[in-house]
């Protein structure tokens, strides 16, 4: 079952403003992944963030997790308009061994 | 990480026959992928896991008589959408999961499969 849920799901920003979007959850995690998908093709892993963690950087993604709110978010610095994609949260299910799917933010960058 | 590579990346068919879509790890043994189903401007839905030498694990609601899933190797999963119908018209998507147990998961690029 899909566990994740972002919200908002459309995002249309200008070429070097921040983009943020939110992903909660509604069991137990290990971890909290998220992915990015451009149109038509497969998904690619951005970076993961585990249970004990509150906060990770990469590159220019920050993501934040609260347990206790069950919620995640991913903020994109100084976007470009390359970062047109689909951004998806992922969650472990508590170690299952199976990834659920949020139901994704489509992010619009305006050159 | 792992290179997963997916053919076909489309395929039109018509109702009624059946399509198979090859999933590969071109430099990872695999014993475990993960087969989703995609609707447009949806998310990814998991419909089974494959096994290799074993039998695939499928998600509720999911027919194993209509997604035949092999793994005979550890490098290759096909998924066979059999007497396909429109309703069966979806983005497919394999994936592996990353060594050293990073977590992570592995795509392939996903076939388009569209019935008329």
């Amino acid at each position: 079952s899909q566990q994740g849920e972002e919200d908002p799901q459309a995002l249309s920003i200008q070429e070097g403003e921040n983009a943020t979007m939110n992903c909660s959850y509604k069991t137990s995690i290990n971890n909290l992944q998220w992915y990015r998908q451009n149109s038509g093709r497969g998904l690619v892993h951005l970076i993961l963030i585990r249970s004990n963690e509150r906060e990770k950087h990469s590159g220019r993604l920050r993501v934040t997790l609260d347990t206790s709110k069950k919620s995640s978010s991913l903020l994109i610095t100084a976007s470009r308009a390359a970062d047109t994609a689909s951004y998806f949260c992922a969650t472990d299910g508590g170690g299952n061994n199976r990834l659920a799917f949020g139901k994704g933010n489509q992010v619009v960058v305006i050159p | 990480g792992a290179v997963v590579s997916q053919h076909p990346s489309w395929v039109i068919c018509k109702s009624g026959t059946s399509v198979k879509i090859e999933c590969r790890s071109l430099d990872f043994q695999a014993t475990t992928m993960f087969w989703y189903r995609q609707f447009p401007k949806q998310s990814l839905m998991l419909m089974a896991t494959s096994n290799e030498g074993s039998k695939a694990t499928y998600e509720q609601g999911v027919e194993k008589d209509k997604f035949l899933i092999n793994h005979a190797s550890l490098t290759l999963s096909t998924l066979t959408v059999t007497s396909a119908h429109p309703e069966d018209s979806s983005f497919y998507i394999c994936s592996v999961w990353g060594g050293r147990n990073t977590g992570e998961l592995f795509f392939g690029e996903g076939s388009r499969l569209t019935v008329l």
